[in-house]
């Protein structure tokens, strides 16, 4: 059973490009988490969707950034216009229930630079 | 808002010797659950140990185990026998217990750097 898988690993942009980062949760998990790890910081919840609905989005910013699990393929975090502050690792997390009892699995990360 | 506070950046441990990392909390909820997560050079969040809220006795996970203090809202992370594989960012998280919506987010400290010294 392959884990959870996150592409790519490392992604370059130029200021004003968009970036799309791709989630494969592990077989046969429906919710998937989004966090993003700025320098020397912990990871920050970004979102939270189960198959076709985002559930949680308290922790994404208002604008530029926007996040789609569809009921086919993987989840994708998506940031148009991007800027310098967006630079920063990109983790997803996925788990086969939302319950208090269930260990959820993170992938590698994407690290995304903005230049 | 729940909040987790690591204190200790760095520490440094001899191979072989025993190391504690230290993490506080804050929480109005009565009900949650702490978990350790360790962050190797490569990225990758492992984790190391859970702790249930509810339960009294301390979690062990071979070489690792907790000091949860709930009163103290403290749950430190005691390493034995400390490996030069031991060497990465540990992170401290919280999550509450419960279903669906924010409930089932974890909130990170912001992580103490282990170097291991041969």
């Amino acid at each position: 059973n392959a884990g959870v898988m996150q592409n790519p690993r490392h992604l370059v942009r130029r200021r004003g490009q968009e970036a799309r980062l791709r989630c494969s949760p592990m077989k046969g998990h429906s919710h998937v988490y989004w966090y993003r790890q700025l320098p020397e910081e912990g990871l920050k919840f970004m979102v939270y969707l189960q198959k076709e609905n985002i559930i949680d989005e308290s922790g994404m910013p208002k604008e530029r950034f926007s996040a789609e699990f569809p009921k086919e393929g993987p989840s994708i975090l998506r940031i148009q216009q991007v800027v310098r502050g967006d630079s920063a690792a990109y983790f997803c997390a996925s788990s086969s229930t939302a319950g208090f009892d269930t260990e959820a699995f993170f992938g590698q990360g994407t690290r995304l630079t903005v230049v | 808002a729940q909040t987790v506070t690591q204190s200790q950046p760095e520490m440094s441990v001899q191979e072989a010797e025993t190391v504690t990392l230290s993490c506080t909390y804050d929480t109005s909820e009565s009900d949650y659950y702490l978990f350790w997560y360790k962050q190797p050079p490569s990225r990758q969040m492992i984790l190391v140990i859970r702790q249930e809220a509810y339960k009294q006795q301390n979690a062990t996970e071979n070489r690792f185990s907790v000091n949860f203090q709930k009163a103290a809202k403290s749950f430190s992370l005691k390493i034995s026998d400390s490996q030069l594989g031991d060497a990465a960012m540990y992170f401290c998280a919280y999550r509450s217990a419960g279903y669906g919506g924010s409930q089932g987010n974890l909130i990170f400290g912001k992580g103490t750097k282990l170097s291991v010294k041969p």
